[in-house]
């Protein structure tokens, strides 16, 4: 089956830092890819649509100056959290699509929890 | 904007009985696709079953089976002989149309008791 690797899956950066989370499609190739953000005990929250060689789609309430997204393979895409804050600690998701197989709904990475201290 | 509900924060069922999980959605399209995603602890996002609209047959995948109903726009998911494993949270989940996002409901904790 299609699978989709986040790295890292646990990571803890200081106050005002920068963080990058790698999403990888490892067999197959996404010319999307979906950034989430999960609370716990809430359901996943789109905040932006990573197209492969072109600018990210950012959900309303998104920043995109904040949550800086790359998507430069069809295999790759990057979420770098800037500056970042204890509010933007969270579980953060990424998904992939597979090309030409919209039935088949999203890919998911395992995940990767942000702590900012 | 599309929405997608689950009703039902939390549900029980015992080792080997049979559950059932509502969802409901808003659309005015008339081909979609439906999801149900599984989120064990581990929090791995995983693809339960898939329901295509324009298919009148429900889906089904081993224990789980799904309730299509396209007028009263219901999509229950129907889990037999409920296993340790099951235990999870479901998602339903509705792909909207023309931009490939996933509409989410809120989520369902089901737990499984011995």
């Amino acid at each position: 089956g299609a699978v989709v690797s986040q790295h890292p899956s646990r990571v803890i950066c200081k106050s005002g830092t920068s963080v990058k989370i790698e999403c990888r499609s490892l067999d197959f190739q996404a010319t999307t890819m979906f950034w989430y953000r999960q609370f716990p005990k809430q359901s996943l929250m789109l905040m932006a649509t990573s197209n492969e060689g072109s600018k990210a789609t950012y959900e309303q309430g998104v920043e995109k100056d904040k949550f800086l997204i790359n998507h430069a393979s069809l295999t790759l895409s990057t979420l770098t959290v800037t500056s970042a804050h204890p509010e933007d600690s969270s579980f953060y998701i990424c998904s992939a699509r597979e090309v030409g197989r919209t039935s088949t709904g999203q890919y998911f990475g395992p995940g990767t929890r942000l702590t900012v201290t | 904007a599309q929405t997608v509900t689950q009703s039902q924060p939390e549900m029980s069922v015992q080792e080997a009985e049979t559950v059932t999980l509502s969802c409901t959605y808003d659309t005015s399209e008339s081909d979609y696709y439906l999801f149900w995603y599984k989120q064990p602890p581990s929090r791995q996002m995983i693809l339960v079953i898939r329901q295509e609209a324009y298919k009148q047959q429900n889906a089904t995948e081993n224990r789980f089976s799904v309730n299509f109903q396209k007028a009263a726009k219901s999509f229950s998911l129907k889990i037999s002989d409920s296993q340790l494993g099951d235990a999870a949270m479901y998602f339903c989940a509705k792909l909207q149309g023309g931009s490939e996002k996933l509409v989410f409901g809120k989520g369902t904790k089901l737990t499984v008791n011995p």
